[in-house]
């Protein structure tokens, strides 16, 4: 299975700011998605993104706020826009394979 | 949006018990899978089941399957204190999107 360089995997950052968190995948895949996990809860979608078109939002998640970029087969990064404390989460990247999907190792965002 | 839910949402045992972990599930499936995070790292994927599949077995794992009663189990025989962990299990609905349930918060005391 692939295995997924997620970065950063913490950071703490100011309110209005914005952070772009990158996701390398050692080898080319389709599809790469995007979650959210907030405190103590489970993941959720925010999107998907394929390779030459603009990410797929889910209900909820809007471009404006999470801009999305999949440049190539194997790179992809999520933009936590304008943030705010309630923007404080795991932020995880996936692919998907016919056996299971692969997560990278998560970005702890805190912001304050 | 979550899928389903899972149950029971913590679990406590002592090393050497057996887990039971539960979830359901609301739409028609491909697959279902179950995946492990440890203290708010990355998923760690443990085993997935197809739809047309009714267990599956994979080392001290078993997981089952009724897509008649939309539901799943993962069993972990002989716990080890490294199993404690938050155990989630995802649908691949028709759309190709992996759906995480809430997960249940599994505690071993060795």
């Amino acid at each position: 299975s692939a295995v997924i360089s997620q970065k950063p995997s913490r950071d703490i950052c100011q309110r209005g700011t914005s952070l772009t968190i990158q996701c390398q995948v050692d080898s080319q895949v389709t599809m790469m998605f995007w979650y959210r996990q907030q405190p103590g809860q489970s993941l959720t979608l925010i999107a998907t993104a394929n390779q030459g078109s603009e990410a797929t939002y889910e209900s909820g998640f809007v471009i404006d706020k999470f801009p999305i970029s999949r440049p190539n087969l194997t790179f992809s990064t999520l933009t936590v826009s304008n943030m705010s404390p309630e923007d404080s989460s795991i932020y995880l990247c996936s692919d998907d394979t016919d056996y299971g999907y692969t997560f990278g190792s998560g970005t702890r965002l805190t912001v304050v | 949006s979550q899928q389903g839910e899972e149950d029971p949402q913590a679990l406590s045992i002592q090393e050497g018990e057996n887990a039971t972990m539960n979830c359901s599930y609301k739409t028609s499936i491909n697959n279902l899978q179950w995946y492990r995070q440890n203290s708010g790292r990355g998923l760690v994927h443990l085993i997935l089941i197809r739809s047309n599949e009714r267990e599956k077995h994979s080392g001290r794992l078993r997981v089952t399957l009724d897509t008649s009663k939309k539901s799943s189990s993962l069993l972990i025989t002989a716990s080890r204190a490294a199993d404690t962990a938050s155990y989630f299990c995802a649908t691949l609905n028709q759309g190709g999107k992996l759906i995480f349930g809430q997960g249940t918060e599994l505690s071993v005391k060795p």
